[in-house]
């Protein structure tokens, strides 16, 4: 069965460094890879997607994210943390659809 | 596209009684997808439909769960008999797959408090 993982809860970040956000998956066959965001009582909203194309992958508000298959891995990143980068970030694979238990993100100031 | 929506936004109500839930998809999309969300966790999958077909249902979804698209278009989410730990968000996606894609866009959810 496929399963995500998103190591880190809870990631805090100074306005203006580095995100980076984890996740690595499992899955027997090459999977379909998404990363959400959910602002609070929002519905989410999809921020980025890999579907074998390229492995480097450039979402919504300057995020993008990197497919390595030797580490299972699918990692967000963004060079410099907004304020409204504030929400629930969550890793999906498909198929079937299976997401992560998310990461919350914080900005300080 | 309108997106996809859902109603109602909130529903209280008290162990034993059963509530329905809608979803309407985006209107081009075959594909729509149930999920559960609990608060710090993610979405879990429930079942999902292409056309009006029933084509995957997860453990998760107990015999008093029940979901329907008849025309391939709206769904509804029936739960039965509700317990309090049904109490969650219900989330509605629907997609249109493709060769090579299937990216899933989200409604705002029902939120369900079982008293």
């Amino acid at each position: 069965a496929q399963s995500v993982t998103q190591l880190g809860s809870h990631v805090s970040v100074s306005e203006g460094a580095l995100v980076l956000l984890r996740c690595n998956y499992s899955s027997s066959v090459p999977p379909y890879l998404f990363w959400y965001v959910q602002y609070p009582n929002q519905g989410l909203q999809l921020l980025l997607k890999y579907t074998s194309a390229a492995t480097l992958v450039k979402g919504i508000n300057g995020f993008e994210a990197e497919f390595k298959k030797s580490e299972t891995s699918f990692h967000l990143t963004k060079p410099s943390a907004h304020m409204s980068d504030a929400a629930e970030y969550f890793c999906a694979v498909s198929p079937p659809p299976v997401f992560g238990p998310g990461t919350r993100l914080s900005v300080l100031p | 596209d309108t997106g996809v929506s859902q109603n109602p936004r909130h529903k209280i109500t008290k162990r034993g009684q059963n509530v329905t839930f809608r979803c309407d998809p985006i209107s081009e999309h075959n594909r729509l997808y149930w999920y559960r969300q609990t608060l710090g966790q993610g979405p879990e999958f429930l079942t999902y439909f292409q056309n009006e077909a029933q084509l995957e249902k997860s453990r998760l979804l107990s015999d008093r769960f029940s979901a329907e698209r008849p025309k391939g278009s709206f769904s509804t989410l029936e739960i039965q008999r509700t317990e309090q730990g049904d109490s969650a968000m219900y989330l509605c996606a629907s997609s249109s797959r493709t060769v090579s894609t299937d990216t899933q866009y989200f409604g705002p959810g029902t939120r369900l408090t079982v008293l």
